[in-house]
């Protein structure tokens, strides 16, 4: 089974801007293991902040958004808010089984 | 109002049985692909299975593999996973979940302990 890999911990300033990171053991990430990025608070269920490299489920505020770069998923949170300190996971598929990354804990501070 | 409401979580002695159940409501059941997550106490997200609209095909991750087993019950917008051979990993949250569609149960509680 694949792994997929994420900085364990990242720290954005107010209003900074914060890149995540997704890597996969088999190689470079593409459009075709449908990146997915959730975000789960303390104590909640996790929440879907982006679908497959880029889409948005209606919650999902403008200022997150997801690519590819570098041959990974990458998550961009452009003017970040004391809200958005949570843990981020990302998920690959691999043309049926699905894997999550470790993820990362987003400290805003 | 979409809900995913979960069920059957609670103590059984490793070796034991369960079956979990999510109850879907306020969406078209019957057209998603559907998927159970789990989270350990204190650990990260993990994908347990996927299982076709139909239930026609069935995809697993290799820890619960010959353990596990989902299924759906599209006239009663329900899915299932039934857990066999039990051990203390298995202890975990266990979430029901569309997530392209943001659609996530509150989990239940599987506890494997003597």
């Amino acid at each position: 089974q694949a792994v997929v890999t994420q900085e364990p911990s990242l720290t954005v300033s107010p209003g900074g801007t914060v890149t995540l990171t997704c890597g996969s053991s088999t190689g470079a990430v593409t459009s075709g293991h449908y990146p997915y990025w959730f975000q789960q608070k303390p104590g909640q269920a996790p929440r879907t902040l982006i679908y497959d490299t880029s889409n948005k489920p209606s919650w999902t505020p403008a200022r997150f958004s997801g690519s590819l770069l570098g041959g990974k998923a990458a998550l961009t949170l452009s003017g970040a808010q004391p809200e958005d300190e949570a843990e981020y996971y990302c998920l690959l598929s691999y043309s049926g089984p699905w894997v999550f990354g470790g993820g990362t804990k987003l400290t805003v501070l | 109002e979409v809900q995913l409401v979960e069920s059957g979580g609670g103590l059984v002695q490793p070796g034991g049985s369960l079956r979990l159940s999510c109850a879907a409501s306020g969406f078209t059941f019957s057209s998603y692909w559907m998927t159970w997550v789990r989270q350990a106490p204190g650990k990260g997200l993990e994908w347990v299975a996927n299982i076709k609209e139909d239930g026609t095909d069935k995809h697993y991750a290799d820890f619960v593999k010959g353990r596990f087993t989902i299924s759906r019950d599209n006239a009663k917008n329900s899915l299932y996973l039934q857990m066999n051979s039990l051990r203390a990993d298995d202890t975990a949250v266990y979430y029901c979940t569309r997530p392209k569609s943001d659609y996530w149960g509150q989990g239940t509680l599987v506890t494997v302990s003597s």
